[in-house]
């Protein structure tokens, strides 16, 4: 029962670059959160998608920043010319369903860690 | 705004000690309480969570804690370590509901380091 993949595991780009970040749900889930974790503090809240929707974008950042779950396909979190503060783990979570209460357990991937030099 | 404090970054024991790890939350509603584990090299896993009842929650791997209302505080304990419980834990809660409870909100995490 394969749990929640990302790829690839560690990403290094120089400033300018874009970064591509890939997470595949656990099987029958339809739900992803995306989550950044800066170097010293805890994992922050960025987006949460359903298959073709975006229903909470709140926690990403203006600019440079989207997300995507394609009908077929991974979620990809795109972030466009990095920056050195882009530099963190980016965990993507997922559920197989959210009843508009919060005891939806999420299921956490083992992050990407994105280096920008 | 929720947010979630763990007052140790890291702590180091030895095989057999006992565990105790802090966690304070603020927040003004009714919350979902979890604990999740990294091992090294591995995905954040879900030790542990409460929802409503029993406020002592035991979970996998002999880890139980403890929801006291009074001192939004969910700690975390295991009455005697083993070296594979090395890893860094995350407490983390969320609204019990309403608009955007889906979001978890983590505290910044414990390293915990078990010396055989």
């Amino acid at each position: 029962n394969a749990g929640v993949m990302q790829n690839p595991r560690h990403l290094v780009r120089r400033r300018g670059q874009e970064a591509r970040l890939r997470c595949s749900p656990m099987k029958g889930h339809s739900h992803v959160y995306w989550y950044r974790q800066l170097p010293e503090e805890g994992l922050k809240f960025m987006v949460y998608l359903q298959k073709e929707n975006i229903i909470d974008e709140s926690g990403m950042p203006k600019e440079r920043f989207s997300a995507e779950f394609p009908k077929e396909g991974p979620s990809i979190l795109r972030i466009q010319q990095v920056v050195r503060g882009d530099s963190a783990a980016y965990f993507c979570a997922s559920s197989p369903l959210w009843t508009g209460a919060g005891t939806d357990t999420q299921y956490f991937g083992p992050g990407t860690r994105l280096t920008v030099l | 705004a929720q947010s979630v404090s763990q007052h140790n970054h890291h702590v180091i024991l030895s095989e057999a000690a006992s565990l105790e790890l802090g966690c304070n939350y603020s927040y003004g509603g009714t919350v979902n309480l979890f604990w999740y584990v990294q091992y090294p090299g591995q995905h954040l896993q879900l030790l542990l969570k409460y929802f409503s009842g029993d406020p002592l929650v035991k979970g996998i791997k002999g880890f139980e804690a403890e929801f006291i209302k009074s001192k939004f505080s969910f700690n975390l304990r295991k009455p005697s370590v083993q070296w594979s419980d090395t890893a860094e834990y995350f407490c983390a809660v969320n609204a019990d509901s309403g608009a955007g409870s889906y979001q978890l909100t983590f505290g910044k995490g414990t390293k915990l380091s078990v010396i055989p």
